[in-house]
């Protein structure tokens, strides 16, 4: 069965990083794109980007250029998702959820998510 | 003007039905959507996708009680046999060439 299982939650302080990750299993990790959605408390779901497994192609929102990465490890089947510059408003649970297909339509499988949260 | 628009909230009785609205803009009404449940302090889970003419493919487990349909720019999640744990949110999310987007979501109440 296609399971995502995502790291700890994170305690960060402002200005740092953070990388959370997001390993595979249950089907061809190469075959699906990967993307990262987040939730700040009591907000809605924000597309953060995404990865082709595959090449590593990216994509990423126009509002988290410059400061979110994605990569993956084909040998251990793990996506991550790396966040620089951390504010206030970075304070989220983080997703992962496999695209249905090898391109950016729609995730039919999520990972159970990891609470980012940023605090001085 | 949002992309997708989703009423607030909803509510029905337990047994009964309740039927969500997502709405694409003037740009977007013909584009396909997804539905995904979020039960409370949970993730989101995928529910189906939903073509403009109705025709609609659900994920893996989901019940029959769940089904979608379509008209013009709206795109709708009729839920039947209201069970307790239908109560959560809901999203609908579509998709295009440089677009990704999530409606703000309802939240359904189990009476």
């Amino acid at each position: 069965q296609v399971q995502l299982v995502q790291s700890g939650a994170e305690v960060k302080k402002p200005g740092a990083s953070v990388k959370v990750s997001c390993k595979a299993s249950g089907y061809t990790f190469t075959s699906y794109y990967i993307h990262w959605v987040r939730q700040a408390p009591g907000q809605g779901l924000e597309w953060m980007g995404m990865i082709n497994p595959s090449g590593g192609y990216t994509a990423y929102a126009q509002k988290l250029q410059g400061r979110v990465t994605m990569t993956r490890d084909t040998s251990t089947t793990t996506v991550y998702m790396e966040l620089s510059s951390l504010r206030s408003e970075d304070t989220a649970v983080y997703y992962c959820a496999r695209d249905q297909k090898m391109a950016t339509t729609y995730p039919d499988y999520w990972g159970q998510g990891t609470l980012v949260t940023v605090s001085s | 003007q949002r992309v997708l628009t989703q009423s607030p909230s909803a509510s029905a009785s337990l047994g009964a039905s309740v039927k969500l609205t997502c709405t694409l803009n003037s740009g977007h009404s013909t584009y396909a959507i997804a539905w995904h449940q979020q039960q409370p302090e949970k993730g989101p889970r995928y529910l189906m996708k939903l073509n403009s003419d109705g025709s609609h493919s659900k994920g893996d487990g989901i019940p029959d009680r769940f089904s979608g349909s379509s008209s013009g720019a709206e795109r709708y999640l009729t839920i039947s046999s209201l069970q307790s744990e239908d109560e959560a949110d809901y999203y609908c999310q579509t998709w295009g060439t440089g677009l990704y987007v999530f409606g703000t979501g309802t939240k359904v109440t189990v009476l």
